[in-house]
């Protein structure tokens, strides 16, 4: 079992409204990732948790925030977005937080009215 | 100049043609190379993962990986329509928690 299961997989908020995307993997993999993803354009690194601590925050606006509860669950925590933040938001994993094989779920395709 | 270049393409190529992907790098410490397809829409599918040089076949898809040139490839024999996708390289170093991605090509088989 290769899967990374997010939800939902569609979402629309108004630029007030608060909403979570959540991640969740059943393959043992410690360290999680959250990318953002542009149309035509290369998925872009927001955070990685390596056994479960926050290791990687790519100058993110504080609007996002992720929080990692288990190891096996990812959230994404959104609050007072922009529309410019409408994307693919997709969450990967892999075995060790040295950088092996990704799997990426399907993504949330978030749009910010 | 970027971690990892990747052409984008367009490109276009009739059903049963050999597929060549290429992406260049300029980092030595990667280690790990991956091959994603995405489909419009989708999140990316690992296709091929290989470890530091050399050349992996799975089904209708060889990966290499040239680290001297700092040069890997994708080569899809035998294409088909559902072959119709971006795909994606992307990189790591032997520590560290991130991936660097090319830009992606995209891909069209025509029937």
């Amino acid at each position: 079992d290769t899967e990374v299961t997010q939800t939902p997989k569609h979402l629309v908020m108004g630029m007030t409204n608060k909403k979570s995307l959540k991640c969740e993997q059943h393959m043992g993999h410690r360290a999680m990732y959250w990318y953002k993803q542009k149309a035509k354009k290369p998925p872009e690194l927001m955070f990685v948790y390596s056994y479960e601590k926050l290791s990687i925050n790519e100058s993110v606006p504080s609007r996002f925030s992720p929080e990692c509860p288990n190891s096996s669950l990812l959230n994404l925590h959104l609050h007072a977005l922009q529309p410019e933040d409408s994307a693919l938001y997709l969450c990967a994993s892999s075995q060790y937080g040295d950088a092996t094989e990704a799997f990426f779920g399907q993504g949330t395709r978030l749009t910010v009215v | 100049q970027k971690e990892v270049e990747q052409d984008p393409g367009p490109l276009s190529v009739p059903e049963g043609a050999i597929v060549s992907l290429n992406c260049t790098y300029s980092n030595s410490a990667f280690q790990y190379f991956m091959w994603y397809r995405q489909y419009s829409r989708k999140g990316p599918e690992l296709l091929m993962y290989t470890y530091s040089s050399g050349n992996k076949e799975d089904g209708r898809f060889t990966a290499q990986v040239d680290k001297s040139s700092k040069y890997i490839s994708l080569f899809i024999r035998d294409s088909q329509p559902s072959d119709s996708a971006t795909y994606l390289c992307a990189m790591s170093a032997y520590t560290g928690n991130q991936f660097y991605f090319g830009t992606g090509t995209s891909l069209t088989v025509i029937p």
